[in-house]
């Protein structure tokens, strides 16, 4: 399978405890976006990612979250201390030149 | 802020009737228009997309208009079928300057037997 994927796809924690999900990109995409999905919402932008840098942050992403893509291929978030706000979709997609995102399946945290 | 404003919220249709589903938006610099399908459980997956320099584009029963000057662009889906069922979302970039989306908040689209 050749497109974006991420692990864990789901994930169940407690209010508290740190969690770090994975993407892995469509090989050779060099942009990378992180998104936020609620129940019955479109998809929030978290933060993205060119090559290794990460290029622009939504004031959605509090101190709590970071991300990182060190070798500019795949990429994790981890949410610190988290809270049962967060319990959420998180999706991951990445682009080339074309401006196309093209997602990940997801990964579905719930924080109890 | 950027924002993306899309209706209806829900939208039931006869199979083989035509869905309209209309969005606008507001940072007058978007210039990159894709629309996701979503179904339960699934991810996003793009249908079809329109930049700024063309008005209309069509792929087979999906077609998307885009009106600049009003920041208004629309997705139509013509002789639907039961598979168009799915919550559909609108979405705007400025493309290569900035390239993160801003999406609507959804439609989701039911196609009635």
């Amino acid at each position: 399978d050749t497109g974006v994927s991420q692990d864990p796809r789901h994930k169940i924690t407690k209010r508290g405890q740190n969690v770090t999900f994975r993407c892995d990109p469509i090989s050779e995409h060099n942009r990378l976006y992180w998104y936020r999905q609620t129940l019955g919402q479109g998809p929030e932008f978290l933060t993205y990612f060119q090559n290794e840098a990460q290029l622009e942050k939504s004031r959605l992403l509090s101190d709590r979250f970071s991300a990182e893509r060190p070798k500019g291929s795949f990429s994790t978030l981890e949410i610190q201390r988290t809270e049962q706000g967060d319990s959420a979709m998180y999706l991951c997609a990445s682009s080339s030149a074309t401006w196309t995102q093209y997602f990940g399946p997801g990964t579905r945290l719930l924080v109890l | 802020g950027e924002n993306v404003e899309q209706h209806p919220s829900t939208l039931s249709v006869q199979e083989g009737d035509s869905a309209v589903i209309k969005c606008t938006y507001s940072d007058s610099a978007s210039n990159y228009f894709p629309w996701y399908k979503q179904e339960l459980g699934k991810r996003p997956q793009l249908i079809i997309d329109i930049r700024s320099n063309v008005g209309e584009k069509k792929d087979q029963r999906i077609a998307v208009t885009l009106n600049k000057t009003a920041k208004h662009f629309s997705l139509h889906i013509t002789e639907t079928q039961p598979e168009d069922s799915a919550v559909y979302f609108c979405a705007a970039s400025r493309g290569n300057r900035d390239d993160k989306i801003i999406f609507g908040k959804g439609t989701r689209l039911h196609i009635l037997p």
